[in-house]
């Protein structure tokens, strides 16, 4: 079953804006982490925010964790072309002993119009 | 895409024939995975491996088998594929535990359509 679910499913917006990205999930985590993926292509990790973790920066991107409400954001900044993509959120359920898996939404495809 | 390839990258077979997909790496990680991914359905784990020899089940396990006998190279098998196994396959590496933070890397994929 889908740890975590991203919201919208698409989105589409014109070069320049900011796109924001949801993700809910269900159990407690260790962390949860954001990829993306091109068309066509493998997975790409993007950034990493522990469950500690409130909020994260890296470049154009930012992340933020709300544990109580189990819920994640992905801020692109300024985006470009080139982000468009689509966007998983990916999850480690806590389990205690130490969890071998990742599980994945069904991503966001953003389409960023130039 | 970090030191794994997949091959073969397009396989079409029919129903019924065994299928096994290669996923090779050369950045001598510990944990390997292959998912699918489905319209619909995102990416769900099928199996995945913490070390030579060691292997366990995930999500979507029915229907396929895996073995690692060395560190660099994962195999998937389908011992007698069904129209249902029609999916995108991905090989997936990574250095540490997903608790511990472990980022996976992808691999390109594998196309397979079962007719």
């Amino acid at each position: 079953s889908q740890q975590g679910e991203e919201d919208p499913q698409a989105l589409s917006i014109q070069e320049g804006e900011n796109a924001t990205m949801n993700c809910s999930y269900k159990t407690s985590i260790n962390n949860l982490q954001w990829y993306r993926q091109n068309s066509g292509r493998g997975l790409v990790h993007l950034i990493l925010i522990r469950s500690n973790e409130r909020e994260k920066h890296s470049g154009r991107l930012r992340v933020t964790l709300d544990t109580s409400k189990k819920s994640s954001s992905l801020l692109i900044t300024a985006s470009r072309a080139a982000d468009t993509a689509s966007y998983f959120c990916a999850t480690d359920p806590y389990s205690g002993a130490g969890s071998y898996q990742l599980t994945f939404g069904k991503g966001t495809k953003l389409s960023v119009i130039p | 895409d970090a030191g794994i390839t997949q091959s073969p990258r397009h396989k079409v077979t029919e129903t019924g024939t065994p299928v096994t997909l290669r996923c090779h790496q050369t950045e001598n990680h510990r944990y390997m995975y292959w998912y699918r991914q489905d319209p619909g359905h995102g990416l769900r784990l099928i199996h995945y491996s913490y070390g030579v020899k060691d292997t366990d089940k995930g999500e979507v396990s029915d229907g396929y088998s895996v073995s690692r006998s060395k560190t660099e190279d994962f195999l998937l098998t389908l011992e007698s594929a069904t129209s249902s196994q029609t999916s995108v396959y991905f090989c997936a590496i990574s250095e540490s535990l997903s608790a511990a933070g472990g980022e996976q890397y992808f691999g390109p994929g594998t196309r397979l359509t079962v007719t």
